[in-house]
């Protein structure tokens, strides 16, 4: 399974953009890229996940260059409420190997 | 719309008593994975099952045990509890196991205190 390597924290204001980049230098052609959120005290929640290029819903997009060696989460004009650990997650199989999150601290 | 449900959402243990946590997947979702969360840890993968079938096994004790029944529904059941064993236990669910489709959703959790 591929390592990542996320930066260990963030600052960031209400209503700035915050983008967050992972590291997975060794990735596997099989792997998928995905991200989650956790809150203190509750499970993980899915934020996204992608393959190759761009993936965007309705709480992020998810950028993804050619070589595939990184990823960057982007979070559009964040709140209080996103303040949380964010999890970059590789892998091609079901269970997911959390590293060391990003705890993001948005401020009013 | 509906979640995994976990039960009990708190449990009070002491050492070496016996400990059985069960979760309810998403209807509809075949596979479902337990992790374990210490205190200021990242969640640990335990082990998972697909279609009522062991498909995977993590950082799981010898002292603990799962199982799938013919509902979708786990349990799982640890034994000879010890003081490390004291965490946030997640269940997750999804449809299939495929990596492009296995959208994991993670139930609320079960807090495990062993005194």
């Amino acid at each position: 399974l591929a390592k990542t390597t996320q930066p260990i924290s963030m600052d960031s204001y209400e209503g700035q953009e915050v983008n967050i980049t992972c590291s997975h230098n060794n990735i596997a052609t099989n792997d998928y890229i995905t991200w989650y959120q956790q809150f203190p005290s509750q499970g993980p929640r899915f934020i996204i996940q992608g393959y190759k290029t761009k993936v965007t819903n309705e709480v992020a997009s998810l950028f993804i260059p050619a070589d595939r060696k990184s990823s960057t989460l982007s979070l559009p004009r964040v709140s209080l409420s996103d303040t949380a650990v964010y999890y970059c997650l590789v892998g091609p199989t079901g269970k997911l190997i959390f590293g060391q999150g990003t705890t993001l601290q948005v401020k009013p | 719309a509906a979640g995994v449900i976990q039960s009990p959402r708190h449990l009070i243990k002491e050492k070496r008593e016996t400990a059985t946590l069960k979760c309810y997947p998403i209807p509809r979702h075949d596979t479902v994975y337990w992790y374990q969360q210490g205190p200021g840890q990242d969640p640990q993968f335990l082990i998972s099952f697909y279609e009522k079938m062991q498909s995977d096994k993590g950082s799981i004790p010898d002292r603990f045990s799962a199982q799938q029944f013919s509902d979708y529904h786990s349990e799982l059941n640890m034994s000879s509890l010890e003081l490390g064993d004291s965490a946030l236990y997640f269940c997750a669910s999804s449809l299939g196991y495929s990596a492009s489709t296995d959208t994991q959703y993670f139930g609320p959790g079960t807090r495990l205190t062993v005194l």
